[in-house]
């Protein structure tokens, strides 16, 4: 079973621009959620979708958006970035008969 | 507000040793807590978890002790193996089916050969 894939992997932008983050859980699984990991703050939630609604939200300024597909694909999506946007974005998928989420490799972005 | 807290940033460990790592937590309502293992450049891998109902979870070289009263848990790996080395991320969850994860923010272990 293929596990959670993240594209793209490393991103470089500039303040200002926005971006897209994209994810694909699990096949089967229907919970996605989205983390910030920054170093010396751990993994900091951002949001959870299932089944296309969002279930759950974090302490993230509006900027922070995503939405999922009728594929649970997920996308993640940053406006107006700023330089404290840089840092690492996970995304982890459950599967409905788990409490375990599992990650996805990342997506590092870097913002100038 | 950090209800989970990962207090040790680092720890050394020689191979073939206990190694021990801590979380705290604030929050009485959580009910599930998981542990989480991370390489650079990788997205966190799960260990081994344990439920609010239980005081002990035991897989392989892995051991999760959970002291619900003082709100601690810890991690006891042995014997330590130098693949050992990554940072270790406790999270927790509160019931209701919200699966919002509240993460520590990690313990850097290290095994030395």
């Amino acid at each position: 079973k293929a596990g959670v894939t993240q594209t793209p992997r490393y991103l470089i932008k500039t303040r200002g621009q926005q971006v897209t983050l994209s994810c694909s859980p699990i096949s089967g699984h229907r919970s996605v959620s989205w983390y910030q990991q920054t170093p010396g703050q751990g993994l900091q939630f951002l949001f959870e979708y299932f089944s296309e609604t969002q279930r759950n939200k974090g302490n993230f300024p509006g900027r922070f958006s995503g939405r999922q597909f009728s594929n649970s694909r997920s996308e993640m999506n940053v406006s107006t970035l700023e330089l404290g946007d840089s840092a690492l974005y996970l995304c982890a998928s459950r599967g409905a008969e788990y409490n375990e989420q599992f990650f996805g490799p990342g997506t590092r972005l870097t913002v100038l | 507000d950090q209800q989970v807290k990962q207090n040790s940033p680092s720890l050394s460990v020689q191979e073939g040793r206990i190694s021990i790592l801590n979380c705290d937590y604030t929050n009485s309502m959580f009910d599930y807590f998981l542990w989480y293992k991370k390489y650079p450049a990788e997205g966190p891998t799960f260990l081994i978890s344990i439920s609010s109902i239980k005081d002990k979870n035991e897989d392989g070289r892995f051991t999760v002790f959970l002291n619900k009263s003082a709100k601690h848990l810890s991690l006891h790996i042995v014997p330590s193996q130098p693949g050992d080395s990554a940072v270790y991320f406790c999270a927790a969850s509160a019931p209701g089916g919200t699966y919002k994860y509240i993460f520590g923010t990690g313990t850097r272990l290290k095994v030395l050969a």
